[in-house]
């Protein structure tokens, strides 16, 4: 079945401690992206990579890290956790950039203390 | 830069009535529209899509047309079910080479009541 998978799907934490939530498609797909999603915002996206080595940042990057080492895995990093960053967060897969369907995770909420 | 504004919510409706939920964008040049929905405690899944002027996006009863001249792309249905309670969000897909992938509305909660 394709998927996106998310792990943690639930995550409460303190400030400060570093965590990482991981991402994996088994699609092949070269486009990855992440987004955090927080009432009357919509769905707000950090960073996006076209294909394994290549990553920039969205519209929200700071505090947090990318890496895409393999085709298949995208994980988001957080550093330093702040409460600021309390959200729900989503990965997503696509083939391309644009035009193409974006298939999205189940979420994963974090909420720092 | 790319925008999309989305009708506020809440929207609470009687099962049967008609959907209209409003989307209007601004872009450069030819953007790719979509909608994409939410279900409870899941994450986005594309409802529909249009990708030139005029085109009308379908699925599940859901309908869009990509109108070029107000730059709007607001869905429809002509009989909601409980089913369809739901997060609504339409979606503006760049073309150019450069930034982000998609743009999105805040997004409109969709109530259907028995």
């Amino acid at each position: 079945e394709a998927q996106v998978t998310q792990n943690p799907r639930y995550l409460i934490t303190v400030t400060g401690k570093k965590l990482t939530v991981t991402c994996s498609q088994n699609m092949n797909h070269e486009y990855m992206s992440w987004y955090r999603q927080d009432p009357g915002l919509g769905l707000r996206q950090i960073y996006y990579s076209m294909n394994v080595e290549v990553t920039d940042k969205g519209d929200v990057p700071e505090g947090y890290k990318v890496s895409r080492k393999e085709k298949r895995n995208f994980p988001l990093i957080l550093e330093s956790p702040s409460p600021n960053q309390t959200s729900l967060y989503f990965c997503a897969s696509s083939w391309g950039q644009g035009a193409y369907e974006q298939y999205f995770g189940p979420g994963t909420r974090l909420t720092v203390t | 830069g790319d925008s999309v504004t989305q009708m506020e919510g809440p929207v609470t409706l009687s099962e049967e009535a008609f959907l209209t939920i409003n989307c209007t964008y601004t872009a450069t040049g030819y953007p790719s529209l979509f909608w994409y929905v939410q279900y409870p405690g899941e994450g986005l899944q594309l409802l529909l899509k249009a990708t030139k002027a005029d085109d009308k996006g379908s699925n599940k009863g859901f309908e869009a047309t990509y109108r070029k001249e107000t730059t709007s792309f607001h869905l429809e249905k002509g009989s909601v079910q409980v089913s369809d309670s739901a997060v609504y969000f339409c979606a503006l897909g760049a073309l150019s080479s450069s930034a982000r992938q998609l743009t999105f509305g805040s997004g409109t909660q969709l109530t259907v009541l028995p």
